[in-house]
């Protein structure tokens, strides 16, 4: 299995512009989550889907942020529109069942000036 | 609300040495305690997983431990090398399969 993939590996945007990110799950695994890493807050959970349906939004951290899961294999996470705040890294996480360890992406690293 | 802390933000080891990783949680008891490993430019991966009934779980050289009277977990990596260094981060796991995670240590182990 090649993991859980994200696009693009790194971003960079003008403040008020329009980002999406996205993820591909393992295939298989029933819960899929959206997280962000800042230096100064660590790994934030911002939004979890079961079986493409959310779950939890509340850590999204205002209107501007969405996400989505269409189907099994895909999810996005839009923000618009963007401000230099929201730079950090955006990591998206899969897994089969609570119990089970979370597997990771490689992150999108997006940069707002 | 609970909060979980990994209280050294760094810990520098000898080459050969056992280190030792803590954690702690404030509030209630967790039901499953994890460890994760994050190298520079990379997405965590996972090590090892530990449940509230369970006192330790080993994997090779990793070894974790669950103390709900101390509200504590330990990490340690026995016989420990230069490519053990990384950031170790603890996550705490309750009712729905939210994750929450701590800051991190960061482990340098030195030749």
């Amino acid at each position: 299995d090649a993991g859980v993939i994200q696009s693009p590996r790194h971003e960079v945007t003008e403040m008020g512009q329009e980002v999406t990110l996205r993820c591909k799950p393992i295939s298989g695994h029933d819960y899929l989550f959206w997280y962000r890493q800042t230096m100064m807050r660590g790994l934030e959970l911002l939004i979890y889907f079961n079986n493409n349906v959310p779950i939890d939004d509340s850590g999204m951290p205002e209107d501007r942020f969405s996400a989505k899961m269409p189907n099994a294999s895909f999810s996005t996470l839009k923000i618009q529109p963007s401000e230099p705040r929201d730079s950090a890294v955006y990591f998206c996480a899969s897994t089969q069942d609570r119990g089970k360890g979370y597997t990771f992406g490689s992150g999108t690293r997006l940069t707002v000036v | 609300s609970q909060k979980i802390e990994q209280n050294s933000e760094a810990l520098n080891i000898q080459e050969g040495k056992t280190a030792t990783l803590t954690c702690n949680y404030t509030n209630y008891s967790p039901a499953y305690l994890q460890w994760y490993r994050q190298d520079p430019g990379r997405g965590p991966v996972f090590l090892l997983l530990i449940r509230e009934n369970e006192k330790e779980k080993r994997k090779e050289r990793l070894k974790v431990t669950f103390d709900t009277t101390l509200k504590q977990s330990l990490f340690h990596i026995t016989a420990s090398q230069p490519a053990d260094s990384a950031t170790y981060l603890c996550a705490e796991q309750t009712g729905a399969n939210n994750l929450f995670f701590g800051t991190g240590t960061r482990l340098t182990v030195i030749p």
